[in-house]
């Protein structure tokens, strides 16, 4: 049974850190996103990744999120420095480029900053 | 640009009773619709898509939705409630004109709680 993983599956840090969120997507997919949740926002889109190289990332705050895949087994989200807002949780999703095609969502990160 | 609402934060129905979650789109060219499903601290979970050709779309648990391309709408729907639906459900919209990539919209998430 083929899963999206996420690491770690909670995080509770003090403002001023780098935080650093790993997603493994499904084996073969060429795509990958990455989502904020949040009570206010809602879903909010801030990365995609396609074959491995950024496609958008116009939802993420350039200043402090940066976002990578070193390889096609793991895509990264970095927050440095961090902040109080940046409390929220983060889905990584993953699924092959057809625009008919669903996403596949993998736990998600519960990020808490203190 | 495209977009979708989903009108109703919260739905209300008696397990057993047939529910309704409402839906409705706003895209420049033919829609790709998807509706997820989120259960308490998990991922979102695919429930069913509507790309082409009838305009009845069933999915997973029993749940089906009806493209409406007049009303732009496409609600999702069960003829009888399990407690165990009691989740939040996002609607998705995808415009074939939208470009290249597989960028979608979701909508806000409505709250479906089942009351037995």
């Amino acid at each position: 049974d083929a899963r999206v993983t996420q690491t770690p599956r909670h995080k509770v840090t003090e403002m001023g850190q780098e935080v650093t969120m790993r997603c493994q997507p499904i084996l073969g997919h060429n795509t990958v996103f990455w989502y904020r949740q949040t009570m206010m926002q809602g879903l909010e889109l801030l990365a995609y990744f396609r074959n491995r190289a950024p496609l958008d990332d116009s939802g993420m705050p350039k200043d402090r999120f940066s976002a990578e895949m070193p390889d096609a087994t793991l895509a990264t989200l970095k927050i440095q420095p961090s902040e109080p807002r940046d409390s929220a949780v983060y889905f990584c999703a993953s699924g092959l480029e057809r625009e008919w095609n669903e996403q596949f969502f993998g736990p998600g990160t519960r990020l808490t900053v203190l | 640009a495209q977009s979708v609402a989903q009108p109703e934060d919260q739905v209300n129905v008696a397990e057993g009773n047939p529910l309704t979650v409402k839906c409705t789109y706003s895209v420049s060219g033919n829609p790709y619709l998807f509706w997820y499903v989120q259960y308490p601290n998990r991922g979102l979970q695919f429930l069913l898509k509507y790309i082409t050709g009838d305009n009845l779309v069933k999915g997973s648990y029993g749940f089906e939705a009806e493209f409406n391309k007049s009303q732009t709408s496409f609600h999702l729907k069960k003829p009888s409630a399990l407690v165990s639906d009691s989740a939040l459900y996002f609607c998705a919209v995808r415009d074939l004109n939208s470009g290249g990539y597989q960028k979608v919209t979701f909508g806000t998430g409505t709250k479906l709680q089942v009351i037995p």
